[in-house]
């Protein structure tokens, strides 16, 4: 099976652009799931996607949103750019199970805000 | 809120010994706790998990032990290979809902 896509794999933006990234989930999941990666934070969650419907949301802006289509890929928009938005943006994705269920994450997306 | 901590942001170790990686949580309905590795360039991978509802996990060299009454959980590498070198994650989740990530822990393992 093929793994997590994620394109761009790097982006360089301005402040105040917007910016759009793009996450093909593993056949089969249903479930995708952003985060947030920065130095010394760990991963920070931003929301989760399970058929085509936000099931859980972080504690991020309203600047940081997303989607899913029905073939279960996603995108993540962040609106207004601001300097701290640099980081590595990494999609997982899992297959629906009771229980608690591992995610498969993608090589990430590098965006860097000048 | 960080629900999930590794207060250790890195660790060296000697190949051949081992390696072991602490990770403390506060919600105590937290019923799925996972570990990843992450190298440079590329998404964490998954390594073992651990439900609840048992104390220990073992998956060859990694061994994974839960605390539910000091709501802890470590990980133990043994013995450790240079190849281990990374970054480790410990993650918790509460049934469905999102996973909590620590800030992770840098291992290095010295030949």
């Amino acid at each position: 099976k093929a793994g997590v896509t994620q394109t761009p794999r790097y982006l360089i933006k301005t402040r105040g652009q917007q910016v759009t990234l793009s996450c093909s989930p593993i056949s089969g999941h249903r479930s995708v799931s952003w985060y947030q990666q920065t130095p010394g934070q760990g991963l920070q969650f931003l929301f989760e996607y399970f058929s085509e419907t936000q099931r859980n949301k972080g504690n991020f802006p309203g600047r940081f949103s997303g989607r899913q289509f029905s073939n279960s890929r996603s995108e993540m928009n962040v609106s207004t750019l601001e300097l701290g938005d640099s980081a590595l943006y990494l999609c997982a994705s899992s297959f629906f199970r009771e229980g608690g269920n591992e995610q498969f994450f993608g090589p990430g997306t590098r965006l860097t805000v000048l | 809120d960080q629900q999930v901590k590794q207060n250790s942001p890195s660790l060296s170790v000697q190949e051949g010994r081992i390696s072991i990686l602490n990770c403390d949580y506060t919600n105590s309905m937290f019923d799925y706790f996972l570990w990843y590795k992450k190298y440079p360039a590329e998404g964490p991978t998954f390594l073992i998990s651990i439900s609840s509802i048992k104390d220990k996990n073992e998956d060859g060299r990694f061994t994974v032990f839960l605390n539910k009454s000091a709501k802890h959980l470590s990980l133990h590498i043994v013995p450790s290979q240079p190849g281990d070198s990374a970054v480790y994650f410990c993650a918790a989740s509460e049934g469905n809902n999102d996973m909590r990530f620590g800030a992770g822990t840098r291992l290095t393992v010295k030949p």
